[in-house]
C-alpha cells in the first residue's frame, strides 16, 4: 500500500536553479517527514526532517515546507549545484513504532 | 563513528540457492531494521528489531526469508531458496532515537 506520493519520478534543472520535490501523504497519524539523498551505490542518507508543529524547515540550501491541512510536504532545493545530483526520497513516519514509509524516488539531474 | 556495515556488498546467485546478507548496526543502536529495494523505487521494510525482538515482520515472506539478530547487534538476513524476482537491493539500518534512521550501503543481489 503506499502511503506516500512522490513527484516528479524524475526532475532536470540548470545549475544555480531551484529543484522542488513534492510528497503526499494519507494517514494523519504521521508526525515525522524526512527526506533522504541517495547517490548510486550507497544507501540513503538523512537530509533534512521535519515534524507537523511547523511549516518551514531550512538547513542551508535544503528546505521543507510542510502543509499539514493538505497532507503534503515539498522538499526545495536552492541554488542547486551538478553534485547534488541524486535520486531523493520522501518518507513518513509514527514516532510510537518507527514504521518508515518511502516515497518511490524522484532522479534530480543538475547540468552544469 | 562508523556508520552501518553490510556485506557482501555484491552477490550472484543462480535461482533455488541460499543466500545470507550480514549487517552490523552503529553501535548503540537498539533498532535495525532489513529493507528491501527495487530498483527506481523506496526502500520496503521486511523486518524491524527492538533489541533482540522482532517486533515487525509483516512484510517479511516467511516461506523463504528468515532474519535473526542474535545478542542484539549483529543481524542476518537469509533467503532460500532464492527466486529471481528477488534480485534487488537489501538494505539494512539503525537507530538510537525515535524516527532517525541510518543506512548501510546496500547488498545487490542478482539472481540468475
Amino acid at each position: 500500500q503506499q502511503q506516500v506520493k512522490q513527484s516528479p519520478q524524475s526532475l532536470i534543472v540548470q545549475k544555480g536553479g531551484i529543484s522542488i520535490i513534492n510528497c503526499a501523504y494519507e494517514n494523519t497519524a504521521f508526525d515525522y517527514f524526512p527526506w533522504y539523498q541517495q547517490f548510486p551505490g550507497k544507501g540513503p542518507a538523512l537530509l533534512i526532517a521535519i515534524r507537523p508543529d511547523v511549516s518551514e524547515k531550512k538547513e542551508g540550501r535544503f528546505t521543507i515546507s510542510f502543509n499539514k491541512s493538505a497532507k503534503q510536504f515539498s522538499l526545495h532545493i536552492m541554488d542547486s549545484q551538478p553534485g547534488d545530483s541524486a535520486t531523493y526520497f520522501c518518507a513518513a513516519s509514527m514516532e510510537y513504532n518507527n514504521d518508515m514509509r518511502f516515497g518511490a524516488g524522484t532522479r534530480l539531474t543538475v547540468k552544469p | 563513528e562508523a556508520g552501518v556495515v553490510q556485506s557482501p556488498r555484491y552477490k550472484i546467485i543462480e535461482k533455488k540457492q541460499p543466500v545470507a546478507f550480514w549487517c552490523n548496526p552503529i553501535s548503540g543502536h537498539n533498532t535495525l531494521y532489513w529493507y528491501l529495494q527495487n530498483l527506481g523505487q523506496g526502500p520496503e521494510l521486511l523486518i524491524r528489531y527492538e533489541n533482540e525482538e522482532a517486533v515487525d515482520d509483516s512484510q517479511l515472506p516467511k516461506d523463504r526469508f528468515s532474519a535473526e539478530r542474535l545478542k542484539g547487534v549483529d543481524s542476518t538476513l537469509k533467503i532460500q531458496p532464492a527466486e529471481l524476482g528477488d534480485s534487488a537491493v537489501y538494505l539494512c539500518a539503525s537507530s538510537a532515537t525515535q524516527n532517525e534512521q541510518f543506512f548501510g550501503p546496500g547488498t545487490r543481489l542478482t539472481v540468475l
